[in-house]
């Protein structure tokens, strides 16, 4: 069965501490993954996908097809990071674009 | 540009009501989403639109659940009639087109309670 697991519902770390939010996933196929965050009182929206390999607000995130892992870095924790994170994956469905969607990580960064 | 526009943000009915949500996707975008995100769990799809066809309603309970997109635009999300476990939040999402290189763009949702 297709599935995205993020283990971890709630992360706290401090202001430039390292963060590492997990997530694995179920698939038999390709896989297209993303990350999606939502600040507080904002909209659901894309941080980064697996395809461009870019850095985005300094997060970072590797697909490890050998670990079914999509876990997403950042060296230096900022405040304005706090948000809830989403893992998600792409080909759930024939059109091949429905995103599956882990249940989400809490990232409470403070000072 | 203007972002996907959803209503009501709130609404507050009882079991066995029915209730609607409105959806008014990005100008040009021809893929329509609608996903059901129930408390601490991440959005799960209902039904997916391409154009005002229907590409996937796999997972709408369609016993209670319909939805439509008419001239390939707006769409509406209807529950007749509504349960307690419909409590959610309702995320319609639009996309220019099918691909996976096609980014997603969520509205603000609607949150449900049936009490």
């Amino acid at each position: 069965a297709q599935r995205v697991t993020q283990p971890e519902k709630l992360l706290s770390v401090f202001k430039g501490a390292p963060v590492e939010l997990k997530c694995n996933y179920s698939y038999s196929g390709s896989p297209e993954l993303f990350w999606y965050v939502q600040y507080s009182r904002q909209r659901l929206q894309l941080l980064l996908r697996h395809i461009s390999r870019e850095s985005i607000k300094g997060f970072t995130a590797d697909l490890n097809k050998g670990e079914t892992s999509f876990h997403l870095k950042k060296p230096f924790a900022q405040e304005e990071d706090s948000a809830m994170y989403y893992c998600a994956l792409s080909g759930a469905n024939q059109a091949g674009t429905a995103l599956i969607f882990g249940k989400g990580t809490t990232l409470s960064v403070s000072s | 540009e203007a972002g996907v526009a959803q209503s009501p943000r709130y609404k507050i009915i009882e079991k066995r009501q029915s209730v609607a949500f409105w959806c008014n996707p990005i100008s040009g975008h021809a893929t329509l989403y609608w996903y059901q995100q129930i408390l601490g769990q991440g959005p799960k799809l209902l039904i997916q639109f391409q154009n005002n066809g229907v590409v996937d309603d796999s997972q709408l309970p369609k016993d209670r659940f319909s939805a439509e997109r008419l001239k390939g635009v707006d769409s509406t999300l209807k529950i007749q009639p509504a349960k307690l476990e419909d409590s959610a939040v309702y995320l319609c999402a639009s996309s220019y087109g099918t691909g996976e290189t096609y980014e997603q763009y969520f509205g603000p949702g609607t949150r449900l309670t049936v009490t």
